[in-house]
């Protein structure tokens, strides 16, 4: 079976640096998305990666390990604004569908 | 471009009726995918398409879901009868396919449909 195992919640301050994991057990492996989705909005496109390392854009950075089967996504210098659910998506290599993780609220406090 | 486009976003129906959620794609995109969010369950995927072809329907719950993409512009959930349990967010996405070069196509979401079944 697949399987993508995220937080249920974190919280960080305003201004801080907070990293959220991902961890998979899937049957192929073609790439890992994350994807944020503000409560009450779609899910919108954040970062992609498919060889091992850390790729940054801006303030969020998403780092992959394919032998560990492991991501995380690091979002630096916190705003209120990033206060919202992070999804962690493989895609399999079998296919063009994503499987999702279950999804990391993150609470922003002042 | 619109992005993809949902109607309606907001349903509200009794129990035991027909519902019916359409999805528009972006142009161009070969790839649409239905997909169900939850609080219990997250997001899981329904089925998916590639030109208008349903590819893999093995994520439809049971046979009252059905889905129809009779051209590359437009889809259909229809869920008949309704049942509360199917209470959710449905969303429409869309992508462009295959991937190609350095560069990856994500899926695009529509707004989502938000079905309350009473």
């Amino acid at each position: 079976g697949q399987n993508i195992d995220q937080p249920t919640e974190m919280t960080a301050t305003e201004g801080a640096i907070v990293q959220i994991n991902c961890t998979y057990q899937t049957s192929g492996f073609n790439g890992l998305f994350w994807y944020q989705q503000h409560a009450g909005e779609a899910p919108t496109f954040l970062s992609y990666n498919v060889l091992d390392g850390l790729e940054e854009k801006g303030r969020f950075s998403s780092f992959l390990s394919r032998s560990k089967g492991y991501s995380y996504l690091l979002l630096k210098e916190l705003q209120m604004k990033d206060s919202a659910s992070y999804l962690c998506a493989v895609w399999l290599d079998s296919n063009y569908q994503l499987i999702w993780g279950a999804g990391t609220k993150l609470i922003i406090k002042p | 471009d619109a992005g993809v486009i949902q109607s309606p976003r907001h349903e509200v129906t009794e129990m035991g009726q027909e519902v019916t959620l359409r999805c528009k794609p972006i142009s161009g995109h070969d790839y649409l995918f239905w997909y169900r969010q939850t609080m219990m369950r997250g997001l899981e995927l329904l089925i998916y398409f590639n030109n208008n072809v349903p590819i893999d329907d093995s994520g439809m719950p049971e046979d009252r879901f059905s889905a129809k993409m009779p051209n590359a512009s437009f889809s259909t959930l229809k869920i008949q009868p309704s049942e509360p349990r199917d209470s959710a967010v449905y969303f429409c996405a869309s992508r462009r396919g295959p991937f190609i070069g350095q560069g990856v196509d994500e899926q695009y979401f529509g707004p989502g449909t938000r079905l309350t079944v009473t």
